[in-house]
């Protein structure tokens, strides 16, 4: 079976940092995706990571380990602008099925 | 064009009927993903093209789904006989050939039957 789980719901002050962990049990893993929806909105691409370790990119880093089925997201000088739903997704083996999780809400407070 | 374009953005029909949704990826995009989303979840998938071909349409709730991409580039997706649960936005993304790229998202059509 295929299965991602990651937190509903998570509250951070701005200017803070904030880790949003995402594990996954899937039937092949060939690389795992972080996007961003504000409510109302598509979901926009933050992150891939295919091999183990910490991808950076600006204020947000993504890291993976694969033997772990684990994930995060690490947001950086939190700006009250990255209130929104980061979706962890994994891609399976053999094709480019996208397998979303249900997304963590993160509300950043003054 | 500059982004995938959804069409129509929002839809209102009544149990029963069928409806069209449609979806014009950015151009040059080989893959192309419909994906149903509820509210407060992430994306379901539906289906997944390469090109023309339907890879992938394991995500299709029932036999009254059904989708195609007859040139490698617009897309409909088809509810026959639609029922209230189908009631959801519907997403499509595309994007290039290989497998580290990132979807791009349209706006959604939301459908509403009521």
């Amino acid at each position: 079976g295929q299965n991602i789980d990651q937190p509903t719901e998570m509250t951070a002050t701005e200017g803070a940092i904030v880790q949003i962990n995402c594990t996954y049990q899937t039937s092949g893993f060939n690389g795992l995706f972080w996007y961003q929806q504000h409510a109302g909105e598509a979901p926009t691409f933050l992150s891939y990571n295919v091999l183990d370790g910490l991808e950076e990119k600006g204020r947000f880093s993504s890291f993976l380990s694969r033997s772990k089925g684990y994930s995060y997201l690490l947001l950086k000088e939190l700006q009250m602008k990255d209130s929104a739903s980061y979706l962890c997704a994994v891609r399976n083996t053999g094709g480019f099925k996208t397998i979303f999780g249900a997304g963590t809400r993160l509300f950043v407070k003054a | 064009g500059a982004g995938v374009s959804q069409s129509p953005r929002y839809k209102v029909t009544k149990r029963g009927q069928d409806v069209a949704l449609r979806c014009d990826p950015i151009s040059g995009h080989v893959s192309l993903y419909w994906y149903r989303q509820a509210l407060g979840q992430g994306p379901e998938f539906l289906t997944y093209f390469n090109y023309e071909a339907q890879q992938d349409k394991s995500g299709l709730p029932n036999d009254r789904f059904s989708a195609e991409r007859p040139e490698g580039s617009i897309s409909t997706l088809t509810i026959q006989r639609t029922e209230q649960r189908d009631s959801a936005m519907y997403r499509c993304a595309s994007s290039p050939v290989g497998a580290s790229t990132e979807a791009f998202f349209g706006q959604g059509t939301r459908l509403t039957v009521v």
